[in-house]
């Protein structure tokens, strides 16, 4: 069974340009979730997807934004990049929203330059 | 709202040592709670969960921990630690409330085995 894929696994970007990242769940997980990692804050929760509805949010700013299509994949997408959204960011699947565990990917390393 | 407290950033043990590492949550609510391994330039692998049932829950790799709900504490312990469970260790807590949920972490322990 293929675990939680995300991609790209290393991106590079510049102050004020956008990106999106892509995540695969588990084949029959319905619920995805997305967290941003970093050495001073942690791990701090961004959004969760549960077929296709946007079902909670973290407290980020709007410049992150997120999307789960009917195959249950989800990518998220971040406008205006700043030196401090440099992270790794992490994508969970779940088959039932979390109740009995996630399932994390090996995450995508933002850098910002 | 809920919450984790990691007491401790950082535990240095000895190889074949035992080794507890502390959580305490906060929640209003029933919660489930979780402990999750991540080694360097990966993402989070569940060492175990507590749902419901026995407070004694057993894991991967030999750990396990004790849910106990008048403390709310969720301790990982381990008997014997190898050079290879060197890795940061979270507690997290994933709390019912109405439709909105989501697993919250607590700071991390950095564990390091020394030989």
């Amino acid at each position: 069974k293929a675990g939680v894929t995300q991609t790209p696994r290393y991106l590079i970007k510049t102050r004020g340009q956008q990106v999106t990242l892509s995540c695969s769940p588990i084949s029959g997980h319905r619920s995805v979730s997305w967290y941003q990692q970093t050495p001073g804050q942690g791990l701090q929760f961004l959004f969760e997807y549960f077929s296709e509805t946007q079902r909670n949010k973290g407290n980020f700013p709007g410049r992150f934004s997120g999307r789960q299509f009917s195959n249950s994949r989800s990518e998220m997408n971040v406008s205006t990049l700043e030196l401090g959204d440099s992270a790794l960011y992490l994508c969970a699947s779940s088959s039932r929203q979390g109740d009995y565990g996630y399932t994390f990917g090996s995450g995508t390393r933002l850098t910002v330059v | 709202a809920q919450s984790v407290t990691q007491l401790d950033s950082q535990v240095p043990v000895f190889e074949e040592a035992p080794v507890e590492l502390r959580c305490n949550y906060s929640s209003s609510v029933s919660v489930y709670l979780f402990w999750y391994v991540q080694y360097p330039n990966q993402g989070l692998q569940l060492l175990l969960k507590y749902l419901s049932g026995s407070t004694l829950v057993k894991g991967i790799n030999g750990f396990e921990a004790e849910f106990n709900k008048s403390q709310t504490s969720f301790h990982l312990r381990k008997p014997s630690v190898h050079i290879s469970d060197t890795a940061e260790y979270f507690c997290a807590v994933n709390a019912r409330s109405g439709s909105a949920r989501q697993l919250t972490f607590g700071s991390g322990t950095q564990l390091t085995v020394l030989p």
